[in-house]
Parts: C-alpha cells; structure tokens; sequence
C-alpha cells in the first residue's frame, strides 16, 4: 500500500490562505488523492479529492505535483472552525482499503 | 437519508464480554468500512467490504469479525473483548460511483474494564 507523509501540526491564522502539503512518493498511476479532515469529536468529512489536474470545490482547492508524488490542500481563507485534524489518503482502482495515517493538526488562530 | 448510523453511542464491557457494534446505511453503498480511533492517534482500518459476501482485513483485524449479508449492514462483532479495545469505532459508506466520497457515522465510544 502506498503511503504518505504529513507535517504533524501547522498553525495558520484567521483568515490567511493555508497550505497543508503531502507527500506521496510511491503513488501509483492509478492511485486517486483522497483528503479528509476530522473536527474534534466528529467523524471525519469528506473534503476533496484529485487524480492529476488540479480540482476546486467549496471547501478547498488541491494542488497535485505534475510528478504525482506529492499535494498540496490549500484553504483560501482559514476560519477558526477549519481548525482540525487533516489527513491525505491514497486509493486507487476498486479496492475500499482506506488507510488514514496520523494527519495534520491544524491550529487556526484568531 | 438518515446517512450512516451506529448503535449504541456508548458501551462498556468488561474484559471477556462479547458484543457487536451495530453499523448501517440508507445511501445503497456497495462498500462500507470499520476503523477504530485510539485516543490522540489516527484513525485504523479494522475491516472493510466492498459488497454483500465480501468482507476483507484492514491493518488492524485481529479480535474483530465482520459479515456482510445485507447491502444496508455492516455489523462489527467483538469476541472477546481486551482493555485494548478500548477505543472510538467509525464505520463509513462510501459511494464509489459518482462522486468517491465516503461518509462517516458519529462513532460508539468503546470502553472495556
């Protein structure tokens, strides 16, 4: 199974656009780029999720690395309720084996 | 659509004691998951099923069964339950066909003494 790799924790202030990176390096061609993030004491929410280009939606943009190996989520404006824990996940083809790894806590301050 | 649904909320077992965590959804997903989330840690992969009669391993299986008789339910049996155990158990829905998106239930708290 392919892994990825993510900053433990970053912090951002309100308002600011926020990078969160990934880092993937042994993706495979089929593999699609899944994130997720998790409020506290929820279950996680779907956010975003990419193959090659790059894809907007309402909550968020995903930058993917021409080589694949790597992305980047980008929040335009953070606000204090993004604060959460952010993961990058890997799945391609029809196999449901969702690994999450540890994530991105993300601190968003006033 | 009620989404994902688990039952109960909260349980507490005491070591030995057997109970399935009970997982259902109204979406007609073919494939659904479990996960289990240990306190300040990321969440695990128990099991998952990618239809009705198929169920295969995650990274962290053992002590847990899981059948799949139905499209709509995705039980998750404990056998015999360790303090180890103790943990918050998600399971998720995911639709494969349109938009790859999965969905989580609001998790039962899990403790064992």
């Amino acid at each position: 199974d392919a892994k990825t790799t993510q900053p433990n924790s970053m912090e951002s202030n309100e308002e600011e656009p926020v990078h969160l990176p990934c880092n993937h390096s042994t993706i495979s061609g089929t593999d699609y780029i899944h994130w997720y993030r998790q409020l506290p004491s929820q279950g996680p929410e779907y956010v975003i999720h990419g193959l090659t280009s790059n894809v907007n939606n309402r909550m968020a943009s995903l930058a993917i690395a021409e080589d694949r190996k790597s992305s980047t989520l980008i929040l335009h404006r953070a606000t204090l309720r993004d604060a959460a824990v952010y993961y990058c996940i890997l799945n391609g083809g029809a196999t449901n084996k969702l690994i999450f790894g540890t994530g991105t806590l993300l601190a968003v301050q006033p | 659509n009620a989404g994902v649904t688990q039952t109960p909320k909260f349980q507490v077992l005491k070591t030995g004691q057997s109970m399935t965590l009970q997982c259902a959804q109204d979406m007609n997903h073919e494939y659904m998951s479990w996960y289990r989330q240990d306190p300040g840690m990321g969440l695990r992969l128990i099991h998952y099923s990618v239809g009705a009669g198929i169920t295969d391993q995650g990274e962290v299986p053992n002590g847990y069964n899981v059948s799949r008789s139905t499209t709509e339910d995705f039980p998750l049996r404990l056998l015999s339950a360790a303090p180890s155990q103790t943990s918050v158990y998600f399971c998720a829905s995911r639709d494969r066909v349109v938009t790859d998106t999965q969905y989580f239930g609001p998790g039962t708290r899990l403790t064992v003494l």
